[in-house]
């Protein structure tokens, strides 16, 4: 079984670029999340979805951040003019059996740098 | 809002230790506790989860949950070197949202 996958690996902007992520979830799971990651933190949640609806993106900045997941499979995540405190790696997450407490499996994360 | 944190931030032990790690978490409604583990550059893989208060044991790996004192461990017994890496515990919020909050981690290094 294939598992999350996420492009690209690395990404380095400077100040005031955009840069967009894109996640594969594992097939057949229908919740999808996206997670900041700064150095040497415990992921943060930004937003998930079920299916195409976004659940909660309370923690998004939205105002620069934005997630789509149009047909409930795979999905990007954007940020528009980053900025240093954007550096961090951006993991995104699936899982099963939306109703019950089910594992997260991670995708190995894109690593931002902003200069 | 549910916080959750992890002691010690890092931790040293030999080869064949046993290696205890700790999460606190502040709401006493919450329903789900795992521990996941992320090695260096790679993504978070679960390990272990508990619902009810007790112990759960899976090989060299064992799980304890006291909601009473809002604390849940994980304990590793005989540590290997391939065992360092840093340990993420991860609670769920109470409200049927299945939403993690994740600690920061602690960073084990297993000596040979």
């Amino acid at each position: 079984e294939a598992g999350v996958t996420q492009s690209p690996r690395y990404a380095v902007l400077q100040e005031g670029q955009a840069v967009s992520f894109w996640c594969d979830p594992i097939s057949g799971h229908d919740t999808l999340y996206w997670y900041q990651q700064p150095r040497d933190q415990g992921p943060q949640l930004l937003v998930y979805f079920r299916d195409e609806a976004v659940i909660d993106n309370s923690q998004l900045p939205s105002d620069r951040f934005s997630a789509v997941r149009p047909k409930g499979t795979n999905s990007t995540l954007k940020i528009q003019s980053a900025k240093q405190g954007d550096t961090a790696t951006y993991l995104c997450a699936s899982s099963s059996d939306w109703g019950i407490q089910d594992t997260q499996y991670f995708g190995p994360g894109t690593r931002l740098l902003v200069l | 809002q549910q916080k959750v944190q992890q002691s010690p931030e890092s931790l040293i032990v030999p080869e064949g230790a046993m290696t205890s790690l700790n999460c606190t978490f502040s709401d006493s409604a919450s329903q789900y506790f795992a521990w996941y583990r992320q090695h260096s550059g790679k993504a978070p893989k679960a390990l272990m989860s508990i619902f009810s208060n007790g112990e759960k044991e899976e090989g060299r790996f064992t799980i304890h949950l006291n909601k009473a004192s809002l604390h849940f461990s994980l304990h590793i017994r005989d540590s290997q070197p391939s065992d360092s890496a840093l340990y993420l515990c991860a609670v769920s919020l109470s409200s049927g949202s299945w939403q993690l909050i994740f600690g920061s981690g602690t960073q084990l290094t297993v000596m040979p």
